[in-house]
């Protein structure tokens, strides 16, 4: 069974660019969720998707990130624009419902 | 006050020896206690799967829960340079879409 995919896996930005990341889910997985894990500390949870809707997205700084889950399948997080707070790795998992979740490797962002 | 709190480490133990990870949570509301291993670069791996109180092993692994003194814990036997990684803590409650808090992990290093 393929795990999650995640791309890129390392990006490098300056600051106030914009940046894109995507994350293709376990087949089947209804659940899918972005994570920000800042160095040295545990993933704290961005936004929460369960098939094409927002379940939980009241961490996610919304004037400036943007997630999207099309045809509760494949999802893209957006940074626009970036601060340099921001570098952190991304991280994508999914679930079958609200059970165990599955991570994907993560994206690393640097913001300059 | 965090709602989970996990001591950093570093913690350096020699091979074959028997490892101990605490949390300690402030939520009496959580229920669903996990943890998780994070190699470098890697995304977590759930290691560990407990609801409630009470003691779970699988091999090696021994997670227990108190609740009554909001107090988790993984005892890890016979350690391998294998296990050498950084260990998150996770909870949830049975509510909101059992949203997910991690604690900062602790990272561990067994020596050959």
């Amino acid at each position: 069974e393929a795990g999650v995919a995640q791309s890129p896996r390392y990006k490098i930005i300056e600051k106030r660019q914009s940046v894109a990341f995507w994350c293709n889910p376990i087949s089947g997985h209804a659940t899918l969720y972005w994570y920000q894990q800042i160095l040295g500390q545990g993933p704290k949870l961005l936004i929460q998707f369960q098939n094409n809707g927002v379940v939980d997205d009241s961490q996610l700084p919304k004037d400036r990130f943007s997630a999207e889950r099309l045809k509760g399948v494949d999802s893209t997080l957006k940074i626009q624009p970036a601060k340099l707070e921001d570098s952190a790795v991304y991280l994508c998992a999914s679930s079958i419902m609200t059970d165990t979740q599955y991570f994907g490797p993560g994206t690393r962002l640097t913001v300059l | 006050q965090k709602e989970v709190e996990q001591d950093p480490g570093p913690l350096s133990v020699p091979e074959g020896a028997i490892v101990s990870l605490n949390c300690t949570y402030s939520n009496s509301a959580f229920q669903y206690f996990m943890w998780y291993r994070q190699y470098s670069r890697k995304g977590p791996e759930l290691l560990m799967y407990t609801y409630s109180s009470g003691n779970k092993e699988d091999g090696r692994f021994t997670a227990q829960v108190d609740k009554s003194s909001k107090y988790i814990s993984l005892f890890i036997r016979d350690s391998q340079p294998s296990d050498s990684a950084t260990y998150l803590c996770a909870m949830s409650d049975s509510a909101g879409g059992f949203k997910t808090i991690f604690g900062a992990g602790t990272r561990l290093f067994v020596k050959a």
